[in-house]
């Protein structure tokens, strides 16, 4: 059961403009929600994360929105670069009583595309 | 401060056959996490390593081990090798409780089986 959801696979944006990457989960019990950017052939990289208990975090160009009700974050990337085109995953950490460690939970990841 | 690093980047190994793959953590983290990348989907949370223990499993079979040294480096063992065991592995090292700063993770080994 996936229990982080990218529904977009992928979002094309003209540079200078907004992107807006979208995110679902199911487990309330997630306590940080993160975003990773990964470039063919390199591993994720850490952009920007929030905590459960906040709605909004912002770190330059990126700012990232959590709705717990809808269990719904976004990330919103102004303005948009060309260097940002790469794939997106929205990722959730969850603590385990049964194991004592945390875990990511991954979503599909959304291919972003900025063209000049 | 050196990254993550895994090795070997790419690796071709026959159904049934077993294979060891390596990484090394950030200076400073004392945690590691396996993941495994399938193609076009997510990582998947393999297992957690923290003071040279088992501390997190996600669902793995057996046949799926690692270890976890002194100096905070790391192995995934998978044995008897299927073919659906192609993926991207992925290895992240972080704190023990990684807090907002999340977790670093290496480029990868691409183990294709055949």
């Amino acid at each position: 059961d996936q229990q982080v959801k990218q529904n977009s696979p992928s979002l094309s944006v003209q540079e200078g403009r907004i992107s807006i990457l979208n995110c679902d989960y199911t487990n309330s019990m997630f306590d940080y929600f993160l975003w990773y950017k990964k470039y063919p052939a390199e591993g994720p990289t850490f952009l920007i994360s929030i905590s459960s208990i906040k709605d909004k975090n912002e770190d330059g160009r990126f700012t990232v929105f959590l709705n717990k009700s809808a269990k719904h974050l976004s990330l919103h990337i102004v303005p948009s670069q060309p260097g940002d085109s790469a794939v997106y995953f929205c990722a959730a950490r969850a603590y385990s009583n049964s194991n004592s460690g945390y875990a990511l939970n991954f979503g599909k990841g959304t291919s972003l595309l900025v063209t000049p | 401060e050196t990254g993550v690093t895994q090795s070997p980047t790419h690796l071709i190994k026959t159904r049934g056959q077993q294979v060891t793959l390596r990484c090394s953590s950030q200076s400073g983290h004392n945690t590691v996490s396996w993941y495994q990348q399938a193609l076009g989907q997510g990582p998947q949370f393999i297992f957690q390593y923290y003071r040279e223990e088992e501390n997190g499993r996600g669902n793995f079979p057996p046949r799926f081990s690692g270890l976890q040294f002194p100096n905070y480096s790391s192995e995934l063992n998978v044995n008897a090798l299927e073919l659906d065991d192609s993926a991207l592995y992925l290895c992240a090292s972080s704190l023990s409780h990684p807090g907002r700063y999340g977790y670093t993770f290496g480029s990868g080994t691409r183990l294709t089986v055949v």
